[in-house]
């Protein structure tokens, strides 16, 4: 596509319940990244991909989080037992990436999917 | 893990007037970027600048990859230049923000 995409722009949900945020990447970036972003706070990083394969998924915040990415494009982020605390907006970027190297050229983000637990 | 630390933290601005707004980072980067954070919660990208100088418009920045910083300039600020600023950088794979300078411009 023409930019990054990411559904749904607002998920409401209750507590306990599990949510998918979706992000389809700038066609031909082989690199995604995942970040949150609580309310007035800065970008915090959650994990990124290079192709299918996640090198770094140190900061996703527990075991109730997981990322995927099939086809070296869609990604899923997926949230088990949603607490309040994981109410933010969760951002997706991607970059062109070269190789093995996830980090080449300009990143671009998708204008968010915002989580709100009751 | 590198450090990014931006400075000022805020910053108030009569429209019109110009600013510096300073990015340090801890470690070698391979990647820089600056975005602007709109009040609508939308990143722009402003500038890609592991190295040199760019300048596009009103803005310009410069990176000193050799001293560890970088300075996004903002001349005869406007009321739409409202909003957070950050810097990004790559190390080790991650791409890590700072907290951003939160600039208002009162018109």
């Amino acid at each position: 596509g023409a930019g990054v995409s990411q559904s749904p722009s607002n998920k409401v949900t209750e507590k306990g319940k599990d949510v998918e945020l979706r992000c389809d990447p700038i066609s031909g970036h082989t690199a995604l990244y995942w970040y949150r972003q609580s309310l007035g706070q800065g970008l915090e990083f959650l994990i990124y991909f290079q192709g299918n394969s996640a090198p770094d998924k140190s900061g996703l915040p527990s075991d109730r989080f997981s990322a995927e990415r099939t086809g070296g494009s869609v990604s899923t982020l997926t949230i088990q037992r949603t607490q309040q605390e994981d109410s933010a907006v969760y951002l997706c970027a991607s970059i062109v990436g070269t190789g093995t190297n996830a980090n080449t050229g300009e990143l671009f983000f998708g204008e968010g999917s915002r989580l709100t637990v009751l | 893990g590198i450090q990014v630390e931006q400075s000022p933290p805020d910053l108030i601005l009569q429209e019109g007037a110009n600013s510096t707004l300073r990015c340090n980072f801890s470690d070698s980067v391979n990647n820089l970027q600056w975005f602007h954070q709109n009040p609508w919660g939308q990143l722009i990208n402003l500038f890609y600048i592991p190295s040199g100088t760019k300048q596009n418009g009103r803005l310009s920045a410069t990176t000193v990859a050799t001293e560890r910083y970088s300075l996004l300039y903002i001349s005869s600020s406007q009321t739409t230049d409202s909003g957070v600023y950050f810097c990004a950088v790559v190390n080790t794979g991650k791409l890590i923000f700072g907290q951003g300078t939160t600039l208002q411009v009162k018109p």
